[in-house]
């Protein structure tokens, strides 16, 4: 199954973009890549999820290139409320795995 | 106003003590799972249920057990022989139609501290 990687922080500013990448080399045909954002002790909440090319809901972006050995988180115009670490999810419907990334603790400045 | 518990959110016990961790919901879902949460590492799945009377384990399922006698609810334990028992427990649920490709609804977690 599919080790994720993601980098451990990143820093950004108010009204920036921030895009944040997960790296997922042994993905399986049927994995799909979902996002999570987690406030201090409490329970990840869920961002978007996607299989390939690009997804947008109302919060991301998710972009999954054709190879799907990665995927990029992208969060339009951060606020002070967005610090929070964010987690990828690889999950397989064939063997039942979940398999979280270690996270990226993001930190914005005003 | 439906939502998924955890209880209690602190919970201390000594060495050597079974402890056990309440998770309920009332979002009528058929799944629900465990994780582990260490500092500066991510989820890991201990154990996992799709349907009543269920239950599969995960990738560190040794040192605990599991029930699932009723729908809402998907008790752990810990039992005195998982070796550092001490860490952010969090319970999650989902509807179970795509299995794991769900989107999990967490509860706000229970920190044991093992001493």
């Amino acid at each position: 199954l599919a080790k994720t990687t993601q980098p451990i922080s990143m820093d950004s500013y108010e009204g920036q973009e921030v895009n944040i990448t997960c790296s997922h080399n042994n993905i399986a045909t049927n994995d799909y890549i979902t996002w999570y954002q987690q406030f201090p002790s409490q329970g990840p909440r869920f961002i978007i999820q996607g299989y390939k090319t690009k997804v947008t809901n109302e919060v991301a972006s998710l972009f999954i290139p054709a190879d799907r050995k990665s995927s990029t988180l992208s969060l339009p115009r951060v606020s002070l409320s967005d610090t929070a670490v964010y987690y990828c999810l690889v999950s397989s419907i064939d063997t039942d795995k979940l398999i979280f990334g270690t996270g990226t603790r993001l930190q914005v400045f005003p | 106003d439906g939502g998924i518990t955890q209880s209690p959110k602190y919970l201390f016990r000594k060495e050597g003590q079974n402890v056990t961790l309440s998770c309920e919901q009332n979002l009528n879902h058929d799944a629900m799972y465990w994780y582990r949460q260490d500092p500066g590492q991510g989820l890991r799945l201990i154990y996992y249920s799709q349907i009543v009377n269920d239950f599969q384990k995960g990738d560190i399922a040794e040192g605990y057990s599991v029930s699932r006698e009723k729908k809402e609810s998907f008790p752990l334990t810990v039992t005195s022989a998982q070796k550092n028992p001490t860490a952010f427990y969090l319970c999650a649920s989902s509807i179970a139609d795509r299995g794991p490709y769900n989107e999990q609804f967490f509860g706000p977690g229970t920190r044991l501290t093992v001493l």
